[in-house]
């Protein structure tokens, strides 16, 4: 089975600080790549995904991911964080072509203070 | 609007009895999914399911069950065998294989948070 690793359980930081959460996963073979979040009392949401092409990917709220294919990783990046940012962050990963399966990592808690 | 719901929103169950989770999409997506989510564990698959009348078990399936019976809907029971049922429960679905997408980000429902007394 696919595992996915989220190595920053929880994170803290100032409001304008620059924020990275890794990621890496197991699988050997072609994967599509997501994050989702979770704010407080909220739905897990789509933050952004990467199935092929330029491996730097854009999502909503100035996020960015970027997909290093040896490196097995899919790390998650904004250059100025907010208040608002504050959420549980989870990455997840879908073997393309076998099957919609998806595993998910064990998630990142963000902390920003204003 | 589209989306999934998912009902009681908290339920309270006795040691011992049987408890099912409602799950229902309009998105019309074929595949459905359910995870349960822990402190510090992330979501872990429980059960899921490509199309009607098919589903497959997850990582963690021992103590539950489901069926899927009509596209829409896709309820889970969390049985008395369940060692440890109070969880987060959330349900997910996607557009799916038979919709000739093997790969498309999931849709989430509100959750049920289960607790057993």
């Amino acid at each position: 089975a696919q595992s996915v690793s989220q190595h920053n359980h929880h994170v803290i930081l100032s409001e304008a600080a620059s924020l990275e959460l890794g990621c890496n996963y197991s699988y050997g073979g072609t994967v599509n790549l997501f994050w989702y979040v979770q704010y407080p009392g909220q739905h897990l949401q789509l933050l952004l995904k990467y199935f092929s092409g330029d491996p730097l990917v854009k999502g909503i709220k100035g996020f960015e991911a970027e997909f290093i294919k040896g490196k097995f990783s899919f790390n998650l990046r904004k250059p100025s964080v907010q208040w608002s940012d504050t959420a549980e962050y989870f990455c997840a990963v879908n073997e393309a072509n076998t099957g919609n399966q998806f595993y998910f990592g064990t998630g990142t808690s963000l902390t920003v203070i204003p | 609007d589209g989306g999934i719901t998912q009902s009681p929103k908290y339920l309270f169950r006795k040691e011992g009895q049987n408890v099912t989770l409602s799950c229902e999409q309009n998105l019309n997506h074929d595949a459905m999914y359910w995870y349960r989510q822990d402190p510090g564990q992330g979501l872990r698959l429980i059960y899921y399911s490509q199309i009607v009348n098919d589903f497959q078990k997850g990582d963690i399936a021992e103590g539950y069950s489901v069926s899927r019976e009509k596209k829409e809907s896709f309820p889970l029971t969390v049985t008395s065998a369940q060692k440890n049922p109070t969880a987060f429960y959330l349900c997910a679905s996607s557009i799916g294989v038979a919709s000739g997408r093997v790969w498309d980000e999931q849709f989430f429902g509100p959750g049920t948070r289960l607790t057993v007394l």
